[in-house]
């Protein structure tokens, strides 16, 4: 089973700041995807890793999301500049199929 | 691309009662499925998972799920639901290489 560690957990900015979020893997695995969850949604993909390389990111909306993933192990996803609308949980999972999620990070903007 | 709908936004059971969850999906083969349940503030659980084989698979908490290739479907039961089985209960699919979520059903449960 993989583990996930995120940081930070909250996040308070304000818009059209900046905010970086991390992912770091405790267990390897291939795949790694960023979500984000608008309360009372699902869980929206916006990218997928397979080791260094992405997959898809044909929802990310990148004018201001952009996202790495460092030596197929440890991942950032960064925001810039945030709005209001990107108010949500942002969460990491590593594997395929079965996915493991970390604890996620929620972000607010005012 | 594969899609995922859960058609009950919300469901209210009393406790003690017994409890299904539907799901429905498209994909051109058999996906991988899943249930993950996720507490206020939490992050998400998974209940159980279909890879192949038997279509009634058994998770935790006591949950179920059985696959129905003929209607697309990976509905989720319980016999008896006790009150902290209160959360947001996600379907999920592995198809194209990709796990794709529902919108989720909000389950309360009424003493």
């Amino acid at each position: 089973e993989a583990g996930v560690a995120q940081s930070p957990r909250y996040k308070i900015i304000e818009k059209r700041q900046s905010v970086a979020f991390w992912c770091n893997p405790i267990s390897g695995h291939a795949t790694l995807y960023w979500y984000q969850q608008i309360l009372g949604q699902g869980p929206k993909l916006l990218i997928q890793f397979q080791n260094n390389g992405v997959v898809d990111d044909s929802q990310l909306p990148k004018d201001r999301f952009s996202a790495e993933r460092l030596k197929g192990v440890d991942s950032t996803l960064k925001i810039q500049p945030a709005k209001l609308e990107d108010s949500a949980v942002y969460l990491c999972a590593l594997g395929l199929p079965e996915a493991f999620f970390g604890q996620g990070t929620r972000l607010t903007v005012v | 691309a594969q899609s995922v709908t859960q058609p009950d936004i919300h469901i209210t059971v009393s406790e003690g009662a017994s409890l299904e969850l539907r799901c429905n999906y498209s994909y051109g083969a058999t996906p991988y499925l899943f249930w993950y349940v996720q507490s206020p503030g939490q992050g998400l659980q998974l209940l159980l998972k279909y890879f192949s084989g038997d279509t009634l698979v058994q998770g935790i908490k006591g949950f179920e799920a059985e696959f129905k290739r003929s209607q697309s479907s990976f509905n989720l039961r319980k016999p008896s639901v006790h009150w902290s089985d209160a959360a947001e209960y996600f379907c999920a699919v592995v198809g194209y290489n990709k796990l794709i979520f529902g919108a989720g059903t909000r389950l309360a449960v009424h003493p």
